[in-house]
């Protein structure tokens, strides 16, 4: 059975660089039939998407995060990684990793996420 | 940056109810519109994709419709744990965006 599950510290310094780790269990990210994805959600606001990963590496970034963002993958630990550079308040949020499935128009939805872990940015 | 307003912000309803939840996008998305429901604490679950198909293990008292740049979720029969926040969120295009969320509650 599938499960994904979100994991890094909680709280990060103004400046830092903020890192999460998704662990997929129960299924290979190695899949050439989904992406990977991060999506966050700061207090009281709504869902912002930050970007995917294929399991070849491939990714995609929302461009509001000013090239602040990486994202990568292991298939040999079936994990991928986010880092957040340079953080500020703003970045205060609740993490959120997850699969994308495709529709029969390869158009992608978030079909499986994790329950989402929540990063603080405070001195 | 395609923009999704949801209407209305906050609904309240009674078990039973037939309840409806529109979602605007600022451009023509097609048909590629996703509805996820998400309770206090816990991961946003996916119920609806391509604007009106149900997602495996969603009940079928959900449906979606709609196409262009206004869609719809309409759920046929509240159930006691269909109280959540629904959000919309467009597959047209990078980057995707989602509504700002529409929160049923008991009456």
């Amino acid at each position: 059975q599938l499960q994904i599950q979100e994991s890094g510290p909680g709280l990060v310094k103004p400046s830092e660089t903020l890192s999460l780790t998704c662990t997929v269990s129960g299924f290979p990210i190695s899949s050439s039939s989904y992406y990977w994805g991060w999506i966050r959600q700061p207090p009281g606001k709504r869902l912002e998407w930050i970007g995917n990963v294929f399991y070849s590496g491939t990714t995609s970034y929302n461009p509001s995060l000013q090239g602040r963002v990486i994202i990568s993958i292991d298939t040999s630990k079936n994990q991928f990684s986010l880092k957040v550079t340079s953080v500020t308040v703003a970045d205060t949020a609740v993490y959120y990793c997850a699969r994308l499935d495709r529709d029969p128009d390869n158009n992608w939805y978030f079909d499986f996420w994790g329950r989402g872990t929540l990063v603080t940015v405070s001195s | 940056d395609i923009q999704m307003t949801q209407f209305p912000s906050s609904v309240s309803a009674s078990v039973g109810d037939r309840v409806s939840i529109t979602c605007r996008a600022s451009q023509d998305i097609g048909t590629w519109l996703g509805w996820y429901q998400q309770k206090p604490g816990k991961a946003p679950k996916l119920l609806i994709y391509a604007a009106s198909s149900l997602q495996s293990g969603a009940p079928s008292r959900f449906s979606g419709s709609g196409s262009g740049t206004d869609f719809t979720l309409t759920i046929s029969s509240l159930q006691p744990e269909d109280f959540a926040t629904y959000y919309c969120q467009q597959a047209n295009s990078f980057p995707y965006t989602f509504g700002q969320g529409t929160k049923l509650e008991i009456k």
